[in-house]
């Protein structure tokens, strides 16, 4: 079965910390994508990363970066230095190779607090 | 500029009416979704379309109905058969299946 585990529902940080978003998947899939999605409090959901199932490089982008390990399978993201506007609540998710099925994870709840 | 258009952005049922969210997208994206969001979770897919004329059903398309009569358009109707309606409902489109998806800014449905 396709499946996107969240298991952090809320979580809450001081403004600068560090803070890392757990993902972990299942899939039958040798193929396949891995998405972050931010969904702010206005509701649309804002696109953050794509990654298919052959890259394991990991990704940086400014104070956002994601760890993908195979074995694991798990897709983690780190916030580093975290502010204010990165409340939000993020979505992981997962789609089969052609993009005919989209899975997404419960979502975790984000609150940056001054 | 260029992105998703979903309306309304409220929308109020009565029990055994049918319902039509519209969702227009000038992107030029050949895929288009719509996703359903309860609390707690997550966004569950309820029917996608990979081009015009063509439309699957997504995890959970009972009660629902779309057409993609149009490469811009994919309104969603919510019918009488869906017993739980009330939710956040979001349109989706990337440029492929696979591509990254672009999201309106959802409606939330309510039942009187």
């Amino acid at each position: 079965a396709q499946k996107v585990t969240q298991a952090q529902t809320e979580i809450s940080v001081v403004e600068k910390e560090d803070v890392t978003l757990d993902c972990v998947y299942e899939t039958r899939d040798t193929t396949y994508y891995l998405f972050w999605y931010k969904q702010p409090p206005s509701g649309e959901l804002v696109f953050l990363i794509r990654r298919n199932s052959f890259d394991e490089q990991n990704e940086i982008s400014g104070r956002y970066s994601w760890n993908f390990q195979k074995s694991t399978s798990s897709f983690n993201f780190t916030i580093t230095a975290s502010q204010v506007v990165d409340s939000a609540v993020y979505f992981c998710a997962l789609s089969d190779w052609a993009g005919n099925q989209f899975y997404f994870g419960t979502g975790t709840s984000l609150t940056v607090i001054p | 500029d260029g992105g998703i258009t979903q309306s309304p952005k409220y929308l109020f049922r009565k029990e055994g009416q049918n319902v039509t969210l519209s969702c227009e997208q000038n992107l030029n994206h050949d895929a288009m979704y719509w996703y359903r969001q309860d609390p707690g979770q997550g966004l569950r897919l309820i029917y996608y379309s990979q081009i015009v004329n063509d439309f699957q059903k997504g995890d959970i398309a009972e009660g629902y109905s779309v057409s993609r009569e149009k490469k811009e358009s994919f309104p969603l109707t919510v019918t009488s058969a869906q017993k739980n309606p009330t939710a956040f409902y979001l349109c989706a489109s990337s440029m492929r299946g696979n591509q990254p998806q672009h999201f309106g800014d959802g409606t939330r449905l309510s039942i009187l």
